[in-house]
């Protein structure tokens, strides 16, 4: 079956470092997806990783190992407005979601 | 603009009572998909569809019809909804084919089902 777990909550300072990681099971890989999302908006692209290794993008990174079936994504020097949902998906032939992770920041 | 839209954003309507939710988009993009989101249970997957005349269920297909008949459009149909079809739900495209990045959102239509 297909299986994608990521934590369902976290807190973090603002000007910390947070790791919101994500593990999947599922019959094929063909990339996997960070989306975030504000509560009631639409889930916005952040990365899409299809070869091992980290990719970066400004605050954001992340990163993807096929073998172990995980991912990670890294936001740097965290801001108040980066307290969201993150969304981890797959790409099988369908593209399928993890339940999100909200991320809390702390003054 | 590129962009994929859906319509109604908000309905209310009682039980049993058809309905339909609209999706286009303008990317001409080969891969759309609906998704309804629930607290605590994520975006789960209703009908997806690779191409014109290509539709597959997802996870939680009951209640819910899908037609592909062109590739712009693919409207989601609640036949005689129920209340636990309130949802929050969410069209979505993407080129299609292997390694084709970003899925594309609408922006949503909240439905309650009295």
């Amino acid at each position: 079956g297909q299986n994608i777990d990521q934590p369902t909550e976290m807190t973090a300072t603002e000007g910390a470092i947070v790791q919101i990681n994500c593990t999947y099971q599922t019959s094929g890989f063909n990339g996997l997806f960070w989306y975030q999302q504000h509560a009631g908006e639409a889930p916005t692209f952040l990365s899409y990783n299809v070869l091992d290794g980290l990719e970066e993008k400004g605050r954001f990174s992340s990163f993807l190992s096929r073998s172990k079936g995980y991912s990670y994504l890294l936001l740097k020097e965290l801001q108040m407005k980066d307290s969201a949902s993150y969304l981890c998906a797959v790409r099988d032939d369908k593209i399928i979601f993890g339940k999100g992770t909200r991320l809390h920041i702390l003054p | 603009e590129a962009q994929v839209t859906q319509n109604p954003r908000y309905l209310i309507t009682v039980t049993g009572k058809k309905l339909t939710v609209t999706c286009s988009q303008n990317m001409n993009h080969e891969y759309m998909s609906w998704y309804r989101q629930d607290p605590g249970l994520g975006l789960r997957q209703i009908y997806y569809s690779m191409n014109v005349e290509v539709t597959d269920k997802g996870d939680v297909p009951e209640g819910y019809k899908v037609s592909r008949k062109e590739k712009r459009n693919f409207p989601l149909i609640l036949e005689s909804p129920s209340p636990n079809q309130t949802s929050l739900y969410f069209c979505a495209s993407n080129p299609g084919g292997v390694h084709t990045g970003e899925l594309f959102f609408g922006e949503g239509s909240r439905l309650t089902v009295l």
